[in-house]
């Protein structure tokens, strides 16, 4: 069993739209949640974390863990076209357990 | 966040020849960084966790010879990918950070390495 799973996507959806990203983990003690966005051939950026289970709101970001289902999403309110990029989930244990990425793309 | 800077951003290479890459952290001090490889559509692949003043480790599968690590510094840490070979072609990323849950947490800028 793959310790985090993603849905690849892509994902494709018009500006403005509300988009909803998840994962899936099989490790019950993982206890930080971390999200990149990763733009072609970048390095992926950090843009939240999250302990342990609850909401963390950034903007137009809400990053949401349920650590009873095992559950991590990341909402984008008010896409753009700037938020298009790959988006990979993260659970943290003595390392970081990468998701495959979900490619978004937002059409103006 | 912390900065993490990686060099080169991009290189090619011939078959054969070694390959360095380095990863600096700009503002801060990192006892451990990571090494990641990542192919086209697909996730960060853990090469190996470099600690600063003692051997890497590796995760199963890296050759440790081909693929040498030294993290001299507290702010420097090195990947040279030795007697490159076209399979080698790849996106390298290394990965720093301060300590807690944003260990490792913040990534350089990549190099996308390719072997002719």
């Amino acid at each position: 069993q793959k310790e985090v799973e993603q849905d690849p996507g892509p994902l494709s959806v018009p500006e403005g739209a509300i988009v909803s990203l998840n994962c899936t983990y099989s490790n019950s003690a993982f206890q930080y949640f971390m999200w990149y966005r990763q733009y072609s051939r970048k390095g992926p950026e950090l843009l939240m974390y999250t302990y342990s289970s609850g909401n963390k709101e950034d903007g137009r970001f809400t990053a949401q863990v349920d650590k009873s289902s095992k559950y991590i999403s990341l909402f984008i309110r008010d896409s753009q076209p700037s938020d298009s990029a790959t988006y990979l989930c993260a659970p943290r244990g003595n390392q970081f357990y990468f998701g495959t990425g979900t490619s978004l793309t937002v059409i103006p | 966040g912390a900065v993490v800077s990686q060099h080169p951003s991009r290189v090619i290479c011939k078959s054969g020849t070694s390959v360095k890459i380095e990863c600096r952290s700009l503002d801060f001090q990192a006892t451990t960084m990571f090494w990641y490889r990542q192919f086209p559509k697909q996730s960060l692949m853990l090469m190996a966790t470099s600690n600063e003043g003692s051997k890497a480790t590796y995760e199963q599968g890296v050759e440790k010879d081909k693929f040498l690590i030294n993290h001299a510094s507290l702010t420097l840490s090195t990947l040279t990918v030795t007697s490159a070979h076209p399979e080698d072609s790849s996106f390298y990323i290394c990965s720093a950070g301060l300590r807690g849950a944003h260990g490792g947490a913040f990534f350089g800028q990549g190099t996308r390495l390719t072997v002719v």
